[in-house]
């Protein structure tokens, strides 16, 4: 497609119910990047790909949180368990590989409601 | 404390105003520099770029990057508008995350008619 792609653009969910965030990446793009979003942190780096491969899982906030890549495209991330702090936007970013202006671009996020 | 601090305003300036926008680090590992802007319910988009120190001018948008003093600044001429938005710095070194994004927390402007 012409741009990143996230779905669902909404989501509600009760707490302790798991959910699944989408990524669907530009099409070429083997770097592929998770963020989180909420209004006293900023925007936090949770992981990145590189094809399906996460060489660093330390951004991820808790156990709770997982993500994985096949084909060396969709990406999710599943957050078991909600927890209310848990909501905020949740972004991802693909790009080819290198420096940040090698077509880093976000898309427009999955914003989570835990209630 | 965060390794990438910005003041996040509100900061509210008449159309046409000189705007100056500003982010401060503690990583001298970060070698890219970046300022995205985002609307309301959108991801961020880029908007400058700069490799190490130096100036680069894009139209009205002018970035700046100090890394002896471990400063970056954003500077928007004749602003208008259509410049209301959040304005987020970013930084970046090629790690085991890749070249993830270290953010600041976003300054909101409103450029007022």
């Amino acid at each position: 497609g012409a741009g990143v792609s996230q779905s669902p653009s909404n989501k509600v969910t009760e707490k302790g119910k798991d959910v699944e965030l989408r990524c669907d990446p530009i099409s070429g793009h083997t770097a592929l990047y998770w963020y989180r979003q909420s209004l006293g942190q900023g925007l936090e780096f949770l992981i990145y790909f590189q094809g399906n491969s996460a060489p660093d899982k330390s951004g991820l906030p808790s156990d709770r949180f997982s993500a994985e890549r096949t084909g060396g495209s969709v990406s999710t991330l599943t957050i078991q368990r909600t927890q209310q702090e848990d909501s905020a936007v949740y972004l991802c970013a693909s790009s080819f590989v290198g420096p940040p202006n090698y077509g880093y671009t976000f898309g427009s996020g999955t914003r989570l409601t835990v209630v | 404390q965060k390794e990438v601090e910005q003041d996040p305003g509100p900061l509210s300036v008449p159309e046409g105003a000189i705007v100056s926008l500003n982010c401060t680090y503690s990583n001298s590992a970060f070698q890219y520099f970046m300022w995205y802007r985002q609307y309301s319910r959108k991801g961020p988009e880029l908007l400058m770029y700069t490799y190490s120190s130096g100036n680069k001018e894009d139209g009205r948008f002018t970035a700046q990057v100090d890394k002896s003093s471990k400063y970056i600044s954003l500077f928007i001429r004749d602003s208008q508008p259509s410049d209301s938005a959040t304005y987020l710095c970013a930084m970046s070194t090629n790690s085991n995350s890749g070249y993830a994004l270290n953010f600041g927390k976003g300054t909101s402007l409103l450029v007022t008619p």
